[in-house]
């Protein structure tokens, strides 16, 4: 059973509001990853990092921002939420060093609606 | 960048075999991987081959892995209920640090 978190499970806000969808993983992985999925079900990498103080964007542009202050954290807002914000956000993490499978542990993921 | 093609639907019969299809892009793939994703949860690991393996056997999963076409499958035999999920194929890049991930493949068991 994997052990990564995230919150709010479902949210539903305003357009112009400011959110942040918390991402925490107790198995002491460097890597970690957010994930936005659309509902024809498709997954796109929105932003990664490789261990504390490190983030990049991923292969889908995203207006979100992310930080990682911590190993176990890694927090993705929105500024200013819009409807086109609207998805599914799936967090996941990755034990680090370039060796083994790669597999990925995910959370249950942040049900964003914005109206 | 890598592009994973998967088909969209499947619906199975319990008990029969179900055999969902995937090409991948990127030849220099490590690892090609397969995760289930349960209604309303998050993805999770089935199973995973190395690309230098043509098949692998894991109690009802079987995966092929066919390089020269890019050509990967997954196979559950005695499908049941509980396999009524979406499917994704996945493969790593950058050294397995990253995963790229199919469309997704959505299978319904029918009792």
């Amino acid at each position: 059973e994997a052990d990564i978190y995230q919150t709010p499970r479902y949210l539903v806000i305003g357009t112009g509001k400011k959110i942040t969808l918390e991402c925490s993983q107790t198995m002491g992985h460097d890597k970690m990853y957010w994930y936005q999925q659309d509902p024809g079900m498709e997954l796109h990498l929105i932003h990664y990092s490789y261990g504390v103080n490190s983030t990049e964007k991923g292969d889908l542009s995203s207006e979100s921002t992310v930080s990682r202050i911590r190993t176990e954290h890694f927090p993705l807002t929105l500024e200013s939420a819009r409807p086109s914000h609207t998805s599914q956000y799936l967090c996941a993490s990755a034990p680090g060093g370039s060796g083994g499978a790669g597999e990925l542990f995910f959370g249950e993921g942040s049900r964003l609606t914005v109206l | 960048g890598e592009d994973v093609e998967q088909s969209l639907f499947l619906s199975v019969r319990e008990g029969d075999s179900s055999v969902i299809n995937c090409t991948y892009t990127d030849s220099s793939s490590t690892y090609l991987y397969w995760y289930k994703q349960e209604p309303g949860a998050g993805l999770q690991l089935l199973t995973y081959i190395f690309s230098n393996m043509d098949m692998k056997q894991d109690q009802r999963l079987t995966v092929l892995l066919n390089k020269k076409d890019k050509h990967l499958s997954l196979r559950i035999a005695d499908t049941q209920t509980g396999d009524s999920a979406i499917y994704f194929c996945a493969e790593s890049y950058y050294g397995n640090n990253r995963l790229a991930f199919g469309k997704g493949n959505q299978v319904v068991v029918i009792p």
